[in-house]
């Protein structure tokens, strides 16, 4: 079965760079999530899209922007990159906004030098 | 916002139950439970959701009292396979009336042989 794609699968950026992770949901799925999982946390919720809208806004820090286009994939933007942004991110999808069986994708470990 | 806890980490030995307690004081009417799975550096995986009562499914059963202020995972017979961590999800009131989705504090499960 089909699941989530997420790409990169490693990054690495220097202090005050800038990346792009991309998410590509399961098909038919129209609701996205991303997460942010430090070395030894628990995932933080950061922003979520159904049908191209932002849905839910979690601790997403304002140098970080997202999007939902119209092939549902998603991108995270993250802009001035600090060193505590080191992290997993994790990008999910669900087949709508109220469900909450979300399926996650591997996962795209970016390191900040 | 809702918090949820768990205990950090529990013990147990292949073939036993495990049982892991979830406590979500702040659940609002229309959120769904949901447990996941996570092994080291992989995205959570889902276990099981509900809403009231019991649920179960091929690998675990969810108990949720009436009062659904708590919910409880339980694992028949584990094996060493089932060493990880596992989080309670409670889709629960952020800013703007929109939903957050919070993670709880992860309990950490090692089985031993």
């Amino acid at each position: 079965a089909a699941g989530v794609i997420q790409s990169p699968r490693h990054l690495i950026k220097e202090k005050r760079e800038t990346a792009t992770l991309k998410c590509y949901p399961i098909p038919r799925h129209d609701t996205v999530y991303w997460y942010q999982q430090g070395p030894g946390q628990d995932p933080q919720f950061l922003i979520s899209f159904y049908e191209k809208m932002q849905s839910d806004k979690g601790s997403i820090p304002d140098r970080f922007s997202a999007q939902q286009f119209s092939d549902y994939h998603s991108e995270l933007n993250m802009s001035s990159l600090e060193l505590g942004d080191s992290a997993l991110y994790f990008c999910a999808s669900s087949e709508d906004y109220r469900s909450e069986t979300q399926y996650f994708g591997p996962g795209t470990r970016l390191l900040v030098l | 916002l809702a918090k949820t806890t768990q205990p950090i980490s529990m013990d147990s030995y292949e073939g036993q139950e495990v049982n892991i307690t979830c406590s979500h004081n702040n659940i609002a009417t229309n959120d769904y439970i949901t447990w996941y799975q996570q092994f080291p550096s992989q995205g959570p995986r889902f276990i099981i959701q509900g809403y009231k009562t019991k649920v179960t499914n091929e690998v675990a059963s969810l108990f949720i009292p009436a009062d659904r202020k708590s919910s409880t995972l339980s694992l028949p017979r584990v094996s060493l396979s089932d060493t990880a961590v596992y989080y309670c999800l409670v889709g629960d009131m952020g800013e703007e009336g929109r939903r957050a989705l919070t993670f709880g504090s992860g309990t950490r499960l090692q089985v031993q042989p």
